[in-house]
C-alpha cells in the first residue's frame, strides 16, 4: 500500500540552529501537503501546507519544499527556539471515496532544541 | 470561538462497556473526522463524514461508529470496548477542499 513516512524519528538541535525534517510520501495521486506540529498534551497545530503545483512556500519562519520528483517533503526551521520543541508531522490530502480532504500522516519527528 | 470541543477530556472504560466520545465545532464545516493517535503509528483515520447525514470508513474503523444528524456534532461510539483501543481520540474539521483540518484537544481512552 501507500503511506507517508519519515526518515527520522528524532532530531536534535541547538537553539539558533535551522532545522530541516524530512518526509517521503508514495501516493503520486496525493495534492495537497500539510506540516503539523504537536506539543505534549495536545492537538495537532497546523504549521504550513503546500499544493502539488509548488516546489516551495514560505511561512514566518518556516519553508516546506516539495520535491514531486522523489516524493519528498520537507520542513525548515530558520533560527530554532525552544518552543519549537515538539513532534512535526507531515500529511498528504487523499480521498476516501471522493470525501474533500482525508489526511494521511506520517509518524512523526520528534524536534528537541538544545538552549 | 472555540473551534473544535471534544469529551470527555480522558475516561478509563472497563472492556466490553459502551462508550461515546463526543465531539462538536462551531465552525461551520461541511467535513469531520475521528482519528487515533498511538505511539509509533501516528494519527489513524478511524471514520469521516463530508457533510452531515453522510459518513465514511477510514483506515482503521472495525469495532467503531460515528453518526453526523447535524453539521456541528460529529460523535464516536465505541459498541463494545476492547483493551486494543486504548489510545488517545481526536477529532478534526475541515471547511474547502484542500485546506487544513482543525483538531481538537484530544480524548485519551484507556480500556482495562
Amino acid at each position: 500500500g501507500e503511506s507517508v513516512g519519515l526518515h527520522l524519528p528524532t532530531l536534535s538541535v541547538q537553539e539558533g540552529d535551522n532545522s530541516i525534517i524530512n518526509c517521503a510520501y508514495s501516493n503520486s495521486a496525493s495534492d495537497y501537503f500539510i506540516w503539523y506540529k504537536q506539543e505534549s498534551g495536545k492537538g495537532p497545530q497546523f504549521i504550513i501546507d503546500i499544493r502539488s503545483n509548488m516546489d516551495k512556500r514560505q511561512g514566518q519562519r518556516v519553508t516546506v519544499l516539495l520535491n514531486k520528483t522523489v516524493k519528498h517533503l520537507s520542513l525548515q526551521i530558520a533560527a530554532t527556539q525552544p518552543g519549537d520543541s515538539a513532534v512535526y508531522f507531515c500529511a498528504e490530502n487523499i480521498g476516501y471515496g471522493g470525501s474533500q480532504g482525508n489526511l494521511i500522516f506520517g509518524k512523526g519527528t520528534k524536534l528537541s532544541v538544545k538552549p | 470561538i472555540a473551534g473544535i470541543t471534544q469529551a470527555p477530556t480522558s475516561q478509563i472504560l472497563a472492556a466490553g462497556r459502551r462508550m461515546t466520545l463526543r465531539c462538536t465545532q462551531d465552525m461551520r464545516h461541511n467535513a469531520m473526522y475521528w482519528y487515533r493517535q498511538d505511539l509509533g503509528l501516528g494519527l489513524r483515520l478511524i471514520h469521516y463524514s463530508n457533510t452531515a447525514g453522510t459518513t465514511g470508513k477510514g483506515e482503521v474503523p472495525d469495532g467503531y461508529s460515528v453518526s453526523r444528524a447535524n453539521t456541528d456534532d460529529f460523535p464516536l461510539t465505541l459498541a463494545s470496548a476492547v483493551p486494543s483501543q486504548t489510545s488517545v481520540y481526536f477529532c478534526a474539521s475541515s471547511g474547502e477542499m484542500n485546506t487544513e483540518a482543525f483538531f481538537g484537544q484530544g480524548t485519551r481512552l484507556t480500556v482495562v
